[in-house]
């Protein structure tokens, strides 16, 4: 299984919004309403943001929202925060009943 | 609050096997209807899916690692393990263990902390 795409970075001036993008095939991403998203910072483990393409669990902010379109995936993040500096990763299930990542994205707030 | 732990050797030599257990603490590893995962990341670089075991002891593998890779469970002591077989310098990586949450496929909302593993003769 190929990695899900994503793009190397972006960046964002505080309070502004911004968009990570995920791609993948009709056998993860266009498959099932199955995607997570993940934020890391340095050294410490992942966080789950969203699941199920746009929910979120208890405790995560509503500054960040999921969607998709076909086989391809977006976290959007508003009202950009010092603290939402981080690596941020895509996650999908596959119809292989297996999970596939994507390659990640750093985030920096300018 | 479920709280996860790897533990094992920080470091293994080539082609030897990569032992690993994840003790779950705060919930029942047979009580809740879940997977549970390993996940690790190399360093500098991004997530890596290994597998995931039901407490049943039914399986899941990354395709990429199927042929190296063992999963197990104790229910008695609440952990599940990890083994990879003949390991390069290419595995070396932080391994996390996690469970995911309510979600219809896996989404990973309790990590553990994370063990660095290095593979060097």
């Amino acid at each position: 299984q190929s990695a899900l795409t994503q793009p190397a970075s972006v960046s964002g001036s505080p309070g502004q919004s911004i968009t990570i993008s995920c791609a993948g095939t009709s056998s993860d991403v266009g498959a099932y309403d199955y995607v997570s998203w993940y934020q890391q910072h340095p050294g410490k483990a992942p966080r789950l943001l969203i699941f199920d393409v746009s929910d979120r669990p208890s405790g995560v902010s509503n500054r960040f929202s999921g969607s998709k379109s076909g086989n391809t995936a977006s976290l959007t993040i508003s009202g950009l925060q010092p603290e939402d500096e981080a690596d941020y990763y895509c996650g999908s299930y596959t119809t292989t009943n297996t999970l596939v990542f994507g390659g990640g994205t750093k985030l920096t707030v300018l | 609050q479920l709280q996860l732990q790897e533990s094992g050797p920080g470091l293994v030599k080539p082609s030897e096997t990569l032992s690993l257990t994840c003790t779950v603490s705060g919930g029942s590893i047979t009580s809740s209807s879940y997977y549970w995962g390993w996940i690790r990341q190399p360093p500098g670089k991004g997530l890596e899916w290994i597998g995931s075991i039901y407490n049943s002891g039914s399986t899941s593998f990354n395709p990429s690692l199927k042929s190296r890779v063992t999963m197990s469970v104790d229910t008695s002591k609440n952990q599940f393990s990890l083994r990879l077989r003949s390991v390069a310098a290419t595995d070396t990586a932080v391994y996390y263990c996690g469970r995911p949450g309510p979600c219809g496929g896996d989404c990973y909302e309790y990590w553990g902390q994370g063990l660095l593993v290095t593979v060097s003769s």
